[in-house]
């Protein structure tokens, strides 16, 4: 079975700081990964998604993440917060097989800005 | 393009009421996938629909059921509600192949009294 680790689930950076939100999956076939936001009362968003090809993938609102497959990890970076960065980020994992309709989610990690 | 709508917004039942949550893909995609969302325990998946068959289930009992008509167009239903149905619902669609990215509404948000 398929699994995401999101370690830290809360982190706190000030504006302008490095934003590192750290994810790490578990997968028995090459994973289809993905980030989303979540913003209060509102669903999530797709910030990147990683198929195949490049390892290092880069997003909506200047985020990037890399995929390292020997540390089975996903983590998403920003270089520089904003206060509008601030939400819960969900890293995600897609089936496997004809299960691919199926994400299998993080525990989610909410960032905060301080200004 | 016109995103995933999902309505209502907000309702609020009592226990043992049964509830339709309705979800409108993007244009094209044809397949629906349903959530719920939980502070306790997070983003579970409950079924997705391609081509109006359940393509995919969830670990839920069978009080939770859903079906997607030739449109795309989503339903689920819950019936005999429980306290603990109290969640965000969320319905997402995409274009149902390998790797493709599921695009989420903004949830329906189902309190039970």
């Amino acid at each position: 079975a398929q699994s995401v680790t999101q370690l830290g689930s809360h982190v706190s950076v000030s504006e302008g700081a490095l934003v590192l939100l750290r994810c790490n999956y578990s997968s028995s076939v090459p994973p289809y990964l993905f980030w989303y936001v979540q913003y209060p009362n509102q669903g999530l968003q797709l910030l990147l998604k990683y198929t195949t090809g490049a390892t290092l993938v880069k997003g909506i609102n200047g985020f990037e993440a890399e995929f390292k497959k020997s540390e089975t990890s996903f983590h998403l970076t920003k270089p520089s917060a904003h206060m509008s960065d601030a939400a819960e980020y969900f890293c995600a994992v897609s089936g496997t097989g004809t299960s691919y309709g199926k994400l299998t989610f993080g525990q989610g990690t909410i960032l905060t800005v301080h200004p | 393009k016109a995103g995933v709508t999902q309505t209502p917004r907000y309702l609020i039942k009592t226990r043992g009421q049964q509830v339709t949550l309705s979800c409108s893909p993007i244009s094209g995609h044809r397949s629906v996938s349903w959530y719920q969302q939980t502070p306790g325990q997070g983003l579970q998946f409950l079924f997705e629909y391609f081509s109006e068959t359940q393509r995919n289930k969830g670990n839920f009992p069978g009080r939770f059921s859903g079906r997607q008509f030739s449109n795309s167009r989503s339903e689920m239903n819950v019936s005999t509600l429980e306290l603990g149905d109290s969640a965000l619902y969320l319905c997402a669609s995409s274009l149902g192949t390998l790797g493709q990215p599921q695009h989420f509404g903004d949830g329906t948000r189902l309190s039970i009294l």
